[in-house]
């Protein structure tokens, strides 16, 4: 079956890197996603990882992706404020499947 | 370049009370859909359609009808509201439903009160 998992909250200070992780069910997911809502808005896409990498860097963004253990995270360097918002992972099978979303705070 | 439009942005309805929430895209997407987000629980899939004519339910569809008579347009209707549908609605299209090409665009959301 289809699950994504994710811990609901996390807080960083200004400039520390952030690590929000998360764990998915099924093995047969092609591409695995981070989407990130502002507050008020819809959801963007952040980035995505295809199943057969194991990492992969945007500017301050990298995406590791474990298959073995089904563990997908995303790592923002240098945290800034506006970065703080809600972070999904998804996975998609037949349709999206969303995690509960990562709640990220960023200390001044 | 407008993207997913939704409307309204905010609505308050009376228990039993019925009402259509629109969704438009201008991007001839073929995939869209409609999630519901609620607190701590993410994004759920109600509804989805692969194309004009075609809709199939999704994880909570219950409460919830939708059609697709155009490309641009995929509305969602609550028959008989009920205060377990207050929520924060959300519509998405894509390319297609699967792969590389599921990038979602969403719109800005509807927020949903059921009194």
């Amino acid at each position: 079956g289809e699950d994504v998992e994710q811990s609901l909250f996390l807080s960083v200070r200004e400039g520390d890197s952030s690590v929000i992780n998360c764990t998915y069910t099924d093995s047969s997911s092609t591409y695995l996603y981070w989407y990130k809502q502002e507050p008020g808005a819809g959801l963007q896409l952040l980035t995505y990882i295809f199943s057969n990498m194991d990492m992969k860097q945007d500017q301050r963004l990298t995406v590791l992706l474990n298959k073995k253990d089904k563990h997908l995270s995303l790592r923002i360097a240098d945290t800034q404020t506006g970065d703080s918002a809600i972070y999904f992972c998804a996975e998609s099978i037949r349709q999206l499947t969303f995690g509960s979303g990562t709640q990220l705070t960023v200390l001044p | 370049n407008a993207g997913v439009t939704q409307t309204p942005k905010f609505q308050v309805l009376k228990t039993g009370q019925s009402m259509t929430l629109q969704c438009a895209q201008d991007m001839n997407h073929e995939y869209m859909s409609w999630y519901r987000q609620d607190p701590g629980m993410g994004l759920r899939l109600i509804h989805y359609s692969v194309g004009a004519g075609i809709t199939d339910q999704g994880e909570v569809p219950n409460g919830y009808n939708v059609s697709r008579s155009t490309t641009e347009d995929f509305p969602l209707r609550l028959l008989s509201a009920a205060p377990s549908q207050t929520s924060v609605y959300f519509c998405a299209s894509s390319r297609t439903g699967t792969g590389l090409d599921t990038e979602a665009f969403f719109g800005q959301g509807t927020r949903l009160t059921v009194v």
